[in-house]
């Protein structure tokens, strides 16, 4: 069966700071990948996927099949970036989404 | 709508009652799921409705549990006999297509 990690319940970081999010995920098939993030009294929304090869709000991700990783990225965290960040997998031929447990991410001033 | 709207945003019961959760999708999304999420946990996926296909319901944990869509309108989550286990936030999402979902804003169930 196909799972999602992130291996880190709570992530602190300096505004200003580089921060990385760990996804790691284990799926036999070809996977489709994404992140969602949840910000306070808000609620979960898409921020981006490996599809798209896009940079939202600052933040990348990269496939990596050989490491079956896709982490999170941002050069320069901002206060406003504090939220739970969720990484989730798509299988091929399925609709439904398998989540990680998610990471709280806190930037401090 | 403007967007998936879900009710009650909360509801406390009482062991062994029956409860009944709603979530109205964005129109025109023909796929519609329902995911919970107990506390320090990820989500968990129960069911999965598109279109007018049968529901994929592999993910409800027991019987106790059912949904209901009809057509790509409303539907509807069932937990008979609630245990305390049941407590947790009630997710509902809907998309067009594979790639994203569109969640609602959850109800939190507290069965005491």
């Amino acid at each position: 069966a196909q799972r999602v990690t992130q291996p880190e319940k709570l992530l602190s970081v300096f505004k200003g700071a580089p921060v990385e999010l760990k996804c790691n995920y284990s799926y036999s098939g070809s996977p489709e990948l994404f992140w969602y993030v949840q910000y306070s009294r808000q609620r979960l929304q898409l921020l981006l996927r490996h599809i798209s090869r896009e940079s939202i709000k600052g933040f990348t991700a990269d496939l990596n099949k050989g490491e079956t990783s896709f982490h999170l990225k941002k050069p320069f965290a901002q206060e406003e970036d504090s939220a739970m960040y969720y990484c989730a997998l798509k299988r091929s031929g399925y609709s439904t989404l398998t989540f990680g447990k998610g990471t709280m991410l806190l930037v401090s001033p | 709508g403007a967007g998936v709207s879900q009710s009650p945003s909360n509801k406390v019961t009482e062991k062994g009652k029956d409860v009944e959760l709603r979530c109205d999708p964005i129109s025109g999304h023909t796929a519609l799921y329902w995911y919970r999420q107990r506390l320090g946990q990820g989500l968990e996926f129960l069911i999965y409705f598109q279109g007018n296909s049968a529901p994929d319901k592999s993910g409800l944990p027991s019987d106790r549990f059912s949904a209901e869509r009809t057509g790509e309108s409303v539907s509807t989550l069932t937990i008979q006999r609630t245990q305390q286990e049941d407590s947790a936030v009630y997710l509902c999402a809907s998309s067009l297509d594979d790639y994203g979902y569109t969640f609602g804003s959850g109800t939190r169930l507290t069965v005491v």
